[in-house]
């Protein structure tokens, strides 16, 4: 069974569209995340849940919002895209709890394209 | 803030060749590290990890040692295999952040037969 899944692994789209990229894990983890990576391969956070509360939101553009149903999927919702969101959204979990450090176990990615 | 600073790449080396990738990092506490590797079309795999100074983290052949000191984490194997040709990601995760990762920019490897 996959730890950490997305849908879907490529999304290509018109600018000004809406399009969302969901994500599920089934390690039981507390703790997810997106990150985005660019053409550069640069990673950085967006966004970090914790049992379904929004605990980082690193000055992310509100045309994304995430929504986490239950602890186990971390959903991102995206408006009016634009050619700059093309990247890589890689969705990842962390049993973290306060005060721990924790390994993130990463999902396959989106390949996001916007043209 | 944090941050992560790894050497430029690509790096190319012929397989058996002894590997270092350098990563340096400035954090406001007292950081884990982690190094993370991606494979062509993949999604990042933890490597090895330390979460206090002069602790090595090994695996697969990879090691690390966190020092405090020099504020470094430089990965290095003994002997790298055309399988390994992959981009490596260092990263800290600070206390007190929400356990969020700051990336370095990753350095690309390639071996060669």
């Amino acid at each position: 069974d996959t730890a950490v899944s997305q849908t879907p692994k490529y999304l290509v789209t018109q600018m000004g569209n809406d399009k969302s990229i969901k994500c599920e894990q089934n390690l039981g983890h507390d703790t997810m995340y997106w990150y985005k990576q660019d053409s550069k391969k640069f990673l950085k956070i967006m966004f970090s849940y914790n049992n379904k509360e929004l605990i980082i939101n690193e000055t992310v553009p509100n045309r994304f919002s995430p929504k986490s149903p239950d602890k186990a999927h971390l959903n991102l919702h995206i408006n009016s895209l634009e050619l700059g969101d093309s990247a890589v959204y890689f969705c990842a979990s962390s049993p973290y709890s306060s005060g721990s450090i924790d390994e993130q176990y990463f999902g396959p990615g989106t390949r996001l394209t916007v043209t | 803030g944090d941050s992560v600073t790894q050497m430029e790449g690509p790096v190319t080396l012929s397989e058996e060749a002894f590997l270092t990738i350098n990563c340096t990092y400035t954090a406001t506490g007292y950081p884990s590290l982690f190094w993370y590797v991606q494979y062509p079309g993949e999604g990042l795999q933890l490597l090895l990890k330390a979460t206090k100074a002069d602790d090595k983290g090994s695996n697969k052949g990879f090691e690390a040692t966190y020092r405090k000191e020099t504020t470094s984490f430089h990965l290095e194997k003994g002997s790298v295999q055309v399988s390994d040709s992959a981009v490596y990601f260092c990263a800290l995760s600070d206390p007190g952040t929400a356990s969020k990762l700051t990336f370095g920019t990753g350095t690309r490897l390639q071996v060669t037969l």
